[in-house]
C-alpha cells in the first residue's frame, strides 16, 4: 500500500524555470494539500483541494498553482521559479468521514531554486 | 484565525530523561488536536491525537491531553529513547469543511545515550 507519492524528491531549477511537483494518493481521499516546509517556519499550506476539479489557495500561494483533474492525483506548479521558492514540499491527503482531520504525508520535494 | 504555538527546541536529552514539549492553541470552536513526528529525511507521521476536552491520545509512550481551560495540548514521555529523535510538530483542525491543519513551528529533539 503506497499510500501517499510525491513525484520527484529531489530536483534543482533555475530562477526562471518551470515545473510540476505530482502528489498521488491511493486510499480514495477526498481532501488534498500542498506545504511547504522552511527552517523555523513550521508547515504552512499552499493550496488545498476538497475534491476533484476544486482548489483553493492557502496561507502562501503566490507563485504557484495547482490542478486536480483526477481525485487521485494533485499537481503544484511553478510556473517561473525564484530562489524563495527553495523549500521541502510535502502533499497530505485527509479521508472526508473520518472525522477527526488525521492526515497522511507523502516524503516531500525537495527543490533548490539557483 | 487559529494558531499554534509550541516550544522552540532544539531540545537535547539524555537517554531516559522525561520529556515535555509545551504546545498552546489558538482557535474557534473545537478543534482535534494533533501531535506529528517527523524523522530525519521523512515526511510526518501522526503520533497521536485528541478530539475532545479531556481526552488523552497516547502512543509509543508518548501522551497528551486535550484541556480546553488552558487551551493546551503538551507532549509527554516518560523516558526518552535515541531513536526518539526527531521533529515533533503540534497541529491542529477546525474541522470546518476542509480540515485544513494548522502548525507549531516544530522542535527538534536530540536524545543522547
Amino acid at each position: 500500500n503506497a499510500g501517499v507519492t510525491q513525484t520527484p524528491k529531489f530536483r534543482v531549477l533555475k530562477t526562471g524555470q518551470s515545473m510540476t511537483l505530482l502528489c498521488a494518493q491511493d486510499m480514495n481521499h477526498e481532501y488534498m494539500y500542498w506545504y511547504r516546509q522552511d527552517p523555523g517556519m513550521g508547515l504552512r499550506l499552499i493550496h488545498y483541494s476538497v475534491g476533484e476539479g476544486t482548489t483553493a489557495k492557502g496561507e502562501v500561494p503566490d507563485g504557484y498553482n495547482v490542478s486536480r483533474l483526477k481525485k487521485q492525483n494533485f499537481l503544484l506548479g511553478l510556473e517561473s521559479a525564484a530562489p524563495s521558492q527553495t523549500s521541502v514540499y510535502f502533499c497530505a491527503s485527509i479521508p472526508k468521514y473520518r472525522g477527526s482531520g488525521e492526515a497522511f504525508f507523502g516524503q516531500g520535494t525537495r527543490l533548490t531554486v539557483v | 484565525g487559529d494558531s499554534v504555538t509550541q516550544m522552540e527546541g532544539p531540545v537535547t536529552l539524555s537517554e531516559e530523561a522525561f520529556l515535555t514539549i509545551n504546545c498552546t492553541y489558538t482557535a474557534t470552536g473545537y478543534p482535534s488536536l494533533f501531535w506529528y513526528v517527523q524523522y530525519p529525511g521523512e515526511g510526518l507521521q501522526l503520533l497521536l491525537k485528541a478530539t475532545k476536552a479531556d481526552d488523552k491520545g497516547s502512543n509509543k509512550g508518548f501522551e497528551a491531553t486535550y484541556r480546553k481551560e488552558t487551551t493546551s495540548f503538551h507532549l509527554e514521555k516518560g523516558s526518552v529513547q535515541v531513536s526518539d529523535s526527531a521533529v515533533y510538530f503540534c497541529a491542529l483542525s477546525s474541522g470546518a469543511g476542509s480540515y485544513q491543519l494548522t502548525f507549531g513551528k516544530g522542535t527538534k529533539l536530540s536524545v543522547i545515550p
